[in-house]
């Protein structure tokens, strides 16, 4: 039932590691998000997919890279993890792009 | 880029009493949403507005969009225990990306 669904819910790692999320949503929307919310509880997009094509990419490093294999999944891979992406990522979905978007429950990572 | 000034950052309040907060922008936005934050939860939506000057109400929760579609009010009335989160705003505009206010964070004690 649940609309947005990621995971793992936690993920705790050493520095230097790669790690990846996952994202599902069955709500049959077009455009999926990803999200980062630091300890001050802002939230900032990171990428936009809309229809699998990438569409938003914001000043992210090439650490993260994002992948749509079909219009409800959109996984987030992330290289030689640091100390500062120590956050909770939220996945996303809208049925346009920056309309209503549906959040998932969140990814808390923490690296050490 | 286009930034949100949400007020105010955080409130303590009283069971039983009004809430407002607001955002404002120098940009123009064709969208506003207003969510909540719970801990340990994503965000959730509470309440779209598309239209300048549209006054939109989900239970206890009223919020609008102003006419200069440069800001946004949201207001819950009779506040409960319950009503405790963050709430953010976020504007939707022309380059296709919700831009989020840096909440307020509402603490209800009863």
């Amino acid at each position: 039932d649940t609309a947005v669904s990621q995971t793992p819910k936690y993920l705790v790692t050493q520095m230097g590691n790669d790690k990846s999320i996952k994202c599902e949503q069955n709500l049959g929307h077009d455009t999926m998000y990803w999200y980062k919310q630091d300890s001050k509880k802002f939230l900032k997009i990171m990428f936009s997919y809309n229809n699998k094509e990438l569409i938003i990419n914001e000043t992210v490093p090439n650490r993260f890279s994002p992948k749509s294999p079909d219009k409800a999944h959109l996984n987030l891979h992330i290289n030689s993890l640091e100390l500062g992406d120590s956050a909770v990522y939220f996945c996303a979905s809208s049925q346009v792009v920056g309309t209503e978007a549906f959040f998932g429950q969140g990814t808390r990572l923490t690296v050490v | 880029g286009q930034q949100l000034n949400q007020s105010p950052q955080s409130m303590f309040i009283q069971e039983g009493e009004d809430v407002s907060m607001n955002c404002t922008s120098s940009s123009i936005f064709n969208t506003w949403l207003w969510y909540k934050q719970e801990p340990g939860e994503g965000p959730v939506l509470l309440i779209a507005l598309y239209k300048a000057g549209e006054l939109t109400s989900n239970g206890r929760l009223t919020a609008q969009f102003g006419i200069t579609r440069k800001d946004s009010f949201l207001n819950i009335s009779a506040s409960i225990p319950s009503d405790v989160g963050i709430y953010f705003c976020a504007g939707g505009g022309s380059n296709y990306k919700l831009t989020f206010g840096k909440g307020t964070l509402l603490t209800v004690n009863p």
